[in-house]
């Protein structure tokens, strides 16, 4: 079973330009998640989609970051535009949904450095 | 406010012998842990979990305790190998919350031969 895929990998932009980053869940997995993981520290929420509904939103930077899950499978999370302190590493994570503990799995991450 | 903390930034042990990975929490209503292995340029990949329920876990060689009234879990892994070398992040949540994960720092761990 295919695992969840981000791309691109790496991207390397200037400041104030655009850029967006892509995730196809694990198939079946209802659940999707986007974290932000600044060097030396764990994972932090970005958002969390149920199917197509964006329903935490509440640590996305709404002036500059913007998500969407148009069909309920694969997401695109977009900075707009980027700062410095934007460089970090964006993971996208996926779990079943509807259960009452559930594991998430992670994909690669996509590393960004804005210069 | 890091809820979840992993004051061990580092640790080495030898090839063959016991791994104890520590993390304390301070929210009383976390009631699901998990850790995660993380190697260089990949994504956090899950090792093992525990409810609040239980306070033992064990699958293979890695094994999870929970202790909640120290607000305190441990994994174990025995017998280290050199591939276990990698980074060891702590999670928690609360169920029926939106599973948000509250991750620590992680700590990075060396097995050497």
């Amino acid at each position: 079973e295919a695992g969840v895929v981000q791309s691109p990998r790496y991207k390397i932009i200037e400041k104030k330009q655009p850029v967006a980053f892509w995730c196809n869940p694990i198939s079946g997995h209802n659940t999707l998640y986007w974290y932000l993981q600044n060097l030396g520290q764990g994972p932090e929420l970005l958002i969390r989609y149920e199917n197509e509904e964006a329903v935490d939103d509440s640590q996305l930077p709404k002036d500059r970051f913007s998500a969407e899950r148009l069909k309920g499978v694969d997401s695109t999370l977009k900075i707009q535009p980027a700062e410095l302190g934007d460089s970090a590493v964006y993971l996208c994570a996926s779990s079943l949904g509807g259960g009452d503990q559930e594991t998430q799995y992670f994909g690669p991450g996509t590393r960004l450095l804005v210069l | 406010d890091q809820q979840v903390k992993q004051n061990s930034p580092s640790l080495s042990v030898q090839e063959g012998r016991i791994s104890i990975l520590n993390c304390d929490y301070t929210n009383s209503m976390f009631d699901y842990f998990l850790w995660y292995k993380k190697y260089p340029a990949e994504g956090p990949t899950f090792l093992i979990s525990i409810s609040s329920i239980k306070d033992k876990n064990e699958d293979g060689r890695f094994t999870v305790f929970l202790n909640k009234s120290a607000k305190h879990l441990s994994l174990h892994i025995v017998p280290s190998q050199p591939g276990d070398s990698a980074v060891y992040f702590c999670a928690a949540s609360v169920t029926n919350s939106g599973y948000a994960l509250n991750f620590g720092k992680g700590t990075s761990l060396l097995v050497t031969p």
